[in-house]
């Protein structure tokens, strides 16, 4: 069956430094994969999105890479910051109108 | 520009009783989710509708039913709230009628708890 896989555990991270999160999925094959941002008591917000035929995409301080031979994506926030503390999901879509979503993995960055 | 509103924001019900949640966009998009969210399973898709007048069964459908009142509103209905049905709830909507890489903006959630 299809899945979706998030580090469950929480990662902890001084200020300034790289935090890498990775998505990896099996039995699926997305034309695209997003990420967003949730905060404690919020809904979750758009952050960016990859397809299928890019190796990487940017904003700011914020990378993703996709790897459909790895069915692997690693998500950085270079520099973080205190303010990057919150729950990063990874969303995998298709042809069809559904996302399909990871469970989300923690970052918590230290000052 | 509000964009996705929900309400209610908190509701306690007892085991078998019935509400809607009332969800809104004013982005003019064509589709609409709504998804729950529970520790540890993540984001499921209860519901979804495309355009207007469509709605389409997601991941977990049973105990609900919805509503494409007209472009801008979408309701999910609980007929007999069950304790297993208390979970945050998230509306959602996107631009097009086929995803296809489209953004989704998501409300601010629910939280509906069953006694």
């Amino acid at each position: 069956s299809q899945k979706i896989e998030q580090n469950s555990e929480a990662l902890n991270i001084q200020e300034g430094k790289t935090a890498t999160l990775t998505c990896n999925y099996t039995n699926y094959s997305p034309a695209y994969l997003q990420w967003y941002r949730q905060d404690p008591g919020r809904g979750p917000v758009f952050l960016l999105l990859i397809r299928e035929n890019e190796k990487e995409k940017r904003k700011e301080r914020l990378k993703v890479t996709f790897d459909t031979t790895l069915k692997q994506s690693l998500f950085h926030i270079t520099a973080s910051q205190p303010a990057d503390s919150a729950t990063y999901l990874c969303a995998l879509g298709g042809g069809n109108n559904r996302l399909a979503f990871g469970k989300g993995n923690q970052v918590v960055v230290i000052p | 520009n509000a964009g996705v509103t929900q309400t209610p924001k908190f509701q306690v019900l007892k085991t078998g009783q019935s509400m809607t949640l009332q969800c809104a966009q004013d982005m003019n998009h064509n589709s609409m989710y709504w998804y729950r969210q529970d520790p540890g399973m993540g984001l499921r898709l209860i519901y979804y509708s495309a355009s207007e007048g469509t709605t389409d069964k997601g991941e977990v459908p049973n105990g609900y039913n919805v509503s494409r009142l007209n472009k801008r509103e979408f309701s999910l209905r609980l007929e007999s709230a069950a304790p297993s049905q208390t979970s945050v709830y998230f509306c959602s909507s996107s631009p097009g009628e086929r995803i296809s890489g489209n953004t989704i903006y998501f409300g601010e959630g629910s939280w509906l708890t069953v006694v």
